[in-house]
């Protein structure tokens, strides 16, 4: 089936480094969705990308879409404390269903 | 407020000592979902619900039961607990759209079977 990969597991950074977690999907993606999940929280939708090549921007935050429809980056600039939690991609297999990749867990040292 | 509502948070159980986790949603969303996370393993659906009467298994089903008898509300059943279902519990619902649907988490049920 459907498999979605995120890496790395896990990111340690020191506070004003920037940090980015990849998405990788074994078959094309309809679209893409991530999600914020802060320590002892649940996750938060935070964007969906549905173009090929699509870059959307949420102040910090850069999203990428690939090209081909099977991967997908998450790009921080400057971390900040506020940062710390793990992010999850979820890609979209048929018409319904989302498969959440493995989550990138992101450690911010002050 | 919208949103998710999970019952317990926390539950220590013993195996085979049947349970039920409770989810409820207050924004008439048609697809509800379960969802165990375990560490380096992301979040797996467990089963899913397109509307009232309609399940479906998700990719880790084994173990586990649920019912969607209201719109609101989507149980999940743990009819003989075994400690390999130890984990991190989340129910989510959603609009159904093929635009895309964005799921909304529940605060999430830690469930511990010893």
């Amino acid at each position: 089936g459907q498999q979605v990969m995120q890496i790395p597991q896990y990111q340690h950074v020191q506070e004003g480094e920037d940090f980015t977690t990849y998405c990788n999907s074994s078959t094309t993606l309809s679209n893409i969705q991530w999600y914020k999940q802060r320590p002892g929280g649940h996750p938060v939708f935070l964007i969906q990308l549905v173009k090929s090549g699509e870059v959307k921007k949420q102040k910090r935050l850069t999203f990428q879409f690939g090209e081909a429809k099977k991967n997908s980056s998450l790009h921080i600039t400057a971390t900040q404390t506020t940062d710390v939690g793990t992010y999850f991609c979820a890609g979209l297999q048929g018409t319904y269903k989302y498969i959440f990749g493995t989550g990138t867990r992101l450690k911010v040292l002050a | 407020e919208a949103q998710v509502t999970q019952n317990p948070r926390y539950l220590i159980t013993v195996t085979g000592k049947k349970l039920t986790v409770t989810c409820s949603q207050n924004m008439n969303h048609e697809y509800m979902s379960w969802y165990r996370q375990d560490p380096g393993l992301g979040l797996r659906q467990i089963y899913y619900s397109m509307n009232v009467e309609v399940t479906d298994k998700g990719d880790v089903p084994e173990g586990y039961k649920v019912s969607r008898k209201e719109k609101r509300n989507f149980p999940l059943i743990l009819e003989s607990p075994s400690p390999n279902q130890t984990s991190l519990y989340f129910c989510a619902s959603s609009l159904l759209r093929v635009a895309g649907m964005s799921y909304t988490f529940g605060s999430g049920t830690r469930l511990t079977v010893v």
